[in-house]
């Protein structure tokens, strides 16, 4: 069985710049979740989706960040404009009922 | 609110035991969540224990839970190098499947 899938594993842009990243869940799950991580922390929930429609957005910068699922399948979140205080790791995980199964990442630099 | 907390570092000899102390703040937790992080790699889910039992094994793996005091612990026999890794306690409840995180125990494993 594929994993969650997520691209691009890294990414560098300068401040105000905007950046997009994808996610593609494993086959069948409903959940999606975005999670941000920055360097020496845990991980902190921005979005959850459940199929196409939003759950919990309670965490995220909606200033800034705005996320999407509209097939109820992969999903993409983008940050325009980016601020330094963005560089972390955006984890993309993906459930069916009570386990969350995470992707690799995608490592945000913003100079 | 809800607050996860874990110590930081932990130092075991290969072949010893490690010991990993994680508390919780939030009383409705239903679950409580075990995983581990290998540098540059996203979060292996090692295993969860729901919230009214008091002690899961698997393999190596033994999680006690203690309801009374909000502590969760993950005892890894027979540690060897590849566990060195930073392992994170997490917790969701029914109503709120998105995981609260520690900030990660780093653990490190010498020959």
């Amino acid at each position: 069985e594929a994993g969650v899938a997520q691209s691009p594993r890294y990414k560098i842009i300068e401040k105000r710049q905007s950046v997009a990243f994808w996610c593609n869940p494993i086959s069948g799950h409903a959940t999606l979740y975005w999670y941000q991580q920055i360097l020496g922390q845990g991980p902190k929930l921005l979005i959850q989706f459940q199929n196409n429609g939003v759950v919990d957005d309670s965490q995220l910068p909606k200033d800034r960040f705005s996320a999407e699922r509209l097939k109820g399948v992969d999903s993409t979140l983008k940050i325009q404009p980016a601020k330094l205080e963005d560089s972390a790791v955006y984890l993309c995980a993906s459930s069916l009922s009570d386990e969350q199964f995470f992707g690799p990442g995608t490592r945000l630099t913003v100079l | 609110g809800e607050d996860v907390e874990q110590s930081l570092f932990l130092s075991v000899r290969e072949g010893d035991s490690s010991v990993i102390n994680c508390t919780y703040t939030d009383s409705s937790s239903t679950y409580l969540y075990w995983y581990k992080q290998e540098p540059g790699a996203g979060l292996q889910l090692l295993t969860y224990i729901f919230s009214n039992m008091d002690m899961k094994q698997d393999q190596r793996l033994t999680v006690l839970l203690n309801k009374k005091d909000k502590h969760l612990s993950l005892r890894i026999a027979d540690t060897q190098t590849g566990d060195s890794a930073i392992y994170f306690c997490a917790e969701s409840y029914t109503g709120r499947r998105a995981l609260t995180f520690g900030s990660g125990t780093r653990l490190q494993v010498q020959p």
